[in-house]
This record gives structure tokens, sequence and C-alpha cells, in this order.
């Protein structure tokens, strides 16, 4: 499969404990983002890279999360001192920046934070 | 502030119904409008897309209607499956980045 993927795709943990996230974008794509999507809502932007340089953030992305694209290919998402409120739907996509620029998803991965 | 507003929250129709959801927008920024599927546990899959100079676009079952003037654009579904049963989000684009509506939650009941 050829996709994005997403790892883990749930993770519990306590408040307070720091998670980390991997994201595989579609090879050859060199533009990735990051998304939380909550229960009843639509994703919301939370950062992007180009290669490796990140090059927005949302005011979501509090100084508890830090997202990385070390060498242009996979990229990590890590929150540290999880709160309850981080508790979502983190999700993964990547895409082509040419024509459409076509935003691929992968499948996510569940926080639950008790 | 939501910069992508979808109606309606939730929709159910009959097989072989045409569900229709709206979605308006104020930024004329915006350069590019999809419309994703998301079924329960899963991410949002593309479904089809319309940039705002063009009017309508169809593929297979789905089309889009874009009012530009209006700020407005919309997700027809003809012959509608129970399969299609999904939340269906609209999103427009602007700098790379992608504002989503609310969502729909259809039902299409056999």
């Amino acid at each position: 499969d050829t996709g994005v993927s997403q790892n883990p795709r749930h993770k519990i943990t306590k408040r307070g404990q720091n998670v980390t996230f991997r994201c595989d974008p579609i090879s050859e794509h060199n533009r990735l983002y990051w998304y939380r999507q909550t229960l009843g809502q639509g994703p919301e932007f939370l950062t992007y890279f180009q290669n490796e340089a990140q090059l927005e953030k949302s005011r979501l992305l509090s100084d508890r999360f830090s997202a990385e694209r070390p060498k242009g290919s996979f990229s990590t998402l890590e929150i540290q001192r999880t709160e309850q409120g981080d508790s979502a739907m983190y999700l993964c996509a990547s895409s082509f920046p040419t024509g459409q620029e076509t935003q691929y998803f992968g499948p996510g991965t569940r926080l639950l934070v008790l | 502030q939501q910069q992508v507003k979808q109606s309606p929250q939730s929709l159910i129709v009959q097989k072989g119904g045409i569900p229709i959801i709206n979605c308006a927008y104020e930024n004329t920024a915006f350069d590019y409008f999809p419309w994703y599927q998301q079924f329960p546990g899963k991410g949002p899959a593309l479904l089809i897309a319309i940039r705002p100079d063009v009017s309508e676009k169809k593929e297979g079952r789905f089309t889009i209607s874009f009012n530009k003037s209006a700020k407005q654009f919309s997700l027809h579904i003809m012959d509608s499956q129970p399969g299609d049963s999904a939340t269906y989000f609209c999103a427009a684009r602007r700098a790379g980045r992608l504002y989503f509506g609310r969502g729909t939650q259809l039902t299409v009941w056999p």
C-alpha cells in the first residue's frame, strides 16, 4: 500500500505523559500536513512542512506540541505533558506541489488522555 | 471563527435519492475546494474537487456546483446508495492550508 501511513493507530495515555506519533507520507510527496479532528468536527490545521522546513504553524499548536521532519521524509508529532483536551484524532496528509496539490490523508492516530 | 460553513449537519435519504450538501465561505483568497468522505475510524478520502473558475464538475455520481459570486458550493450525490452513508466534509484551501466545514452525516436507507 503506497498511501499515507500513521503509527500508532490508537494511543491511550495518562495526563501529564508525553506521546509521539509518526507519519510516513506518500513517497515523492514533499509536502506534509498535520491536522487535529475532534468528535463531530472537521479537521483543523496544525502545521505543515515542505521537505524538512516547517512553513506554518497554527495557533492551535501550543508550546507543548512539536513537529519535525528531519530528512524530508517521515514526520513526528510530539505532545508533551498531555492534557485531557488533547484527546482527538491526529491526521497526517501529504501532497505533491504541482497540479491541484491534492492532500491525501492517512488513517489517523486516535489519542485518548485519561 | 468558522471559515467554511456547512449545512445540513445531518441528512437522511432513501436509496436512489439525491442528497445535497451546501457550503459557504467568505475569504476570496481560497483557490481550491475539495470534498472529502470519511467513514468511522478512517481518515478523510478525497471525493471530488473544483477550482473557483469552474461552475460545475461531475465525477461519476458526484457533482459539485460552484457559485463564485455567492461564495457558495454544493455537493450532489446522484442515485445514492447505502454504501454512501458516511460523513462528508467540504473544504477550502488558502496557501496550502485546508479549512474544513463541520461535516454532514449522511444516512442512506435501503
